[in-house]
């Protein structure tokens, strides 16, 4: 069974670009959840997605967006690019319900550099 | 309240040993408590969870201790091995773990040396 898989892996971008990371989740898996990870604040709740809504929500600005398609596959937006964006952004996947509830699989996650 | 304190930052630990991460919590309303293995380049794993109607959970090396009245949690790995050189990160959230939104703590590097 494939894992979750994030695209692109790694990315250059300047102040100010908008950047657009994609997830596809493991088949079956309907919720699809965003995390940032950067080295001084470690892992953080971007937004969380279940059968195209937005279930859940952290604490980021309006720059950082995401949305959910019919087929559960995920896309996250940033726009107006800071330095402070630069960060490994992680998506995970899990099934709703069921005895592996709360069990997120992790992709590789995609690097953001920001120039 | 959001918080999920973790310690220690970084531990080294002989092969053989026991590594022992520690993580605390103020929010009474978290009911699911995960631990998370990372590896350089790859994305965070399941590693153990447990809810807070038990006191300790184990499988395999790896054991959850859980103390409801002090709002604390900590992973025990027995036997430490070579391989088991990641970053740890405990986590919390609530709803069972029905919810994906999970509060991370900082994360403990663990080197276990042969």
């Amino acid at each position: 069974k494939a894992g979750v898989t994030q695209t692109p892996r790694y990315l250059i971008k300047t102040r100010g670009q908008q950047v657009t990371l994609s997830c596809s989740p493991i088949s079956g898996h309907r919720s699809v959840s965003w995390y940032q990870q950067t080295p001084g604040q470690g892992l953080q709740f971007l937004f969380e997605y279940f059968s195209e809504t937005q279930r859940n929500k952290g604490n980021f600005p309006g720059r950082f967006s995401g949305r959910q398609f019919s087929n559960s596959r995920s896309e996250m937006n940033v726009s107006t690019l800071e330095l402070g964006d630069s960060a490994l952004y992680l998506c995970a996947s899990s099934l709703a319900g069921g005895p592996r509830t709360g069990e997120l699989f992790f992709g590789e996650g995609s690097r953001l550099t920001v120039l | 309240q959001q918080q999920v304190k973790q310690s220690p930052q970084s531990l080294i630990v002989q092969k053989g040993g026991i590594s022992i991460i520690n993580c605390a919590y103020e929010n009474t309303a978290f009911d699911y408590f995960p631990w998370y293995q990372q590896f350089p380049g790859k994305g965070p794993a399941l590693l153990i969870a447990i809810r807070p109607d038990v006191s300790e959970k184990k499988e395999g090396r790896f054991t959850i201790s859980f103390n409801k009245s002090a709002k604390q949690f900590s992973l025990h790995i027995m036997d430490s091995q070579p391989g088991d050189s990641a970053t740890y990160f405990c986590a919390a959230s609530w709803g069972g773990g029905a919810t994906n939104k999970l509060i991370f703590g900082t994360g403990t590097l663990l080197a276990v040396q042969p």
